[in-house]
């Protein structure tokens, strides 16, 4: 069965630092892996998603990567400011086609 | 840009209602999803439906059903509403598209949430 593992669960940084957030899957046999932001009581935003076929995704800031022979993928945030709080979430699409979240890591980022 | 959007924001049931979520998108997407979350378990899969009339149960269906009667409409039912299913839904929807003998999933959107508590 699939499980998906982020670390750390928090995170506090200054703003301005470079950070990189972990994504780890049991299963290699991802189809695709997305990660997400979440704001305090609000749903999912999409932030990147990459195909099995693909090894990163860049969007602004941000940079996914996925390794699927060592079951990982990372987000890295790039000169991280205030509004990059919130929680992170990935999540792998499996062999059954549903997808499997992670718990999520949980960011500050100090003014 | 893709709009999902969930019928309540926060909703409050006795135990026993038979409760309707209620989760639209705009976007002609094959797929639509229901999903709980809850502190410490983050987010579980209730349904799903590749397509009209069509539906797959998720990792946690017991005491939830679903209706898929139009492509952009998805409905989450608690027949018999218990406090256990206090917590937050969330509804989400995608392309499905092939390329070669795949089938590929495209980007999730979700819904703002609904925050369901059952007294």
């Amino acid at each position: 069965k699939q499980e998906v593992t982020q670390i750390p669960a928090a995170l506090s940084v200054p703003e301005g630092e470079n950070l990189v957030l972990n994504c780890s899957f049991t299963d290699s046999a991802i189809y695709n892996l997305q990660w997400f932001r979440q704001d305090p009581g609000k749903g999912l935003t999409s932030l990147l998603l990459i195909q099995s076929s693909q090894r990163e995704q860049t969007s602004g800031r941000l940079n996914a990567s996925l390794d699927k022979s060592s079951g990982r993928s990372t987000l890295y945030i790039a000169a991280s400011q205030p509004g990059d709080s919130a929680t992170y979430l990935c999540a792998g699409l499996s062999r059954t086609y549903k997808y499997i979240f992670g718990t999520g890591t949980r960011l500050k980022v100090l003014a | 840009d893709v709009k999902v959007t969930q019928s309540s924001r926060y909703l409050v049931k006795r135990t026993g209602e038979k409760v309707f979520l209620e989760c639209v998108q705009d976007m002609d997407h094959e797929n639509m999803f229901w999903y709980r979350q809850d502190p410490g378990l983050g987010l579980r899969l209730i349904y799903f439906s590749y397509d009209v009339k069509m539906k797959e149960k998720g990792d946690i269906p017991e005491g939830y059903s679903v209706s898929r009667e139009k492509k952009e409409r998805f409905s989450l039912i608690l027949e018999s509403a218990s406090t256990n299913q206090t917590s937050m839904y969330l509804c989400a929807s995608s392309l499905a598209f092939a390329s070669g003998s795949w089938l590929h999933t495209d980007t999730q959107y979700f819904g703002p949430g609904t925050r369901l508590t059952v007294l």
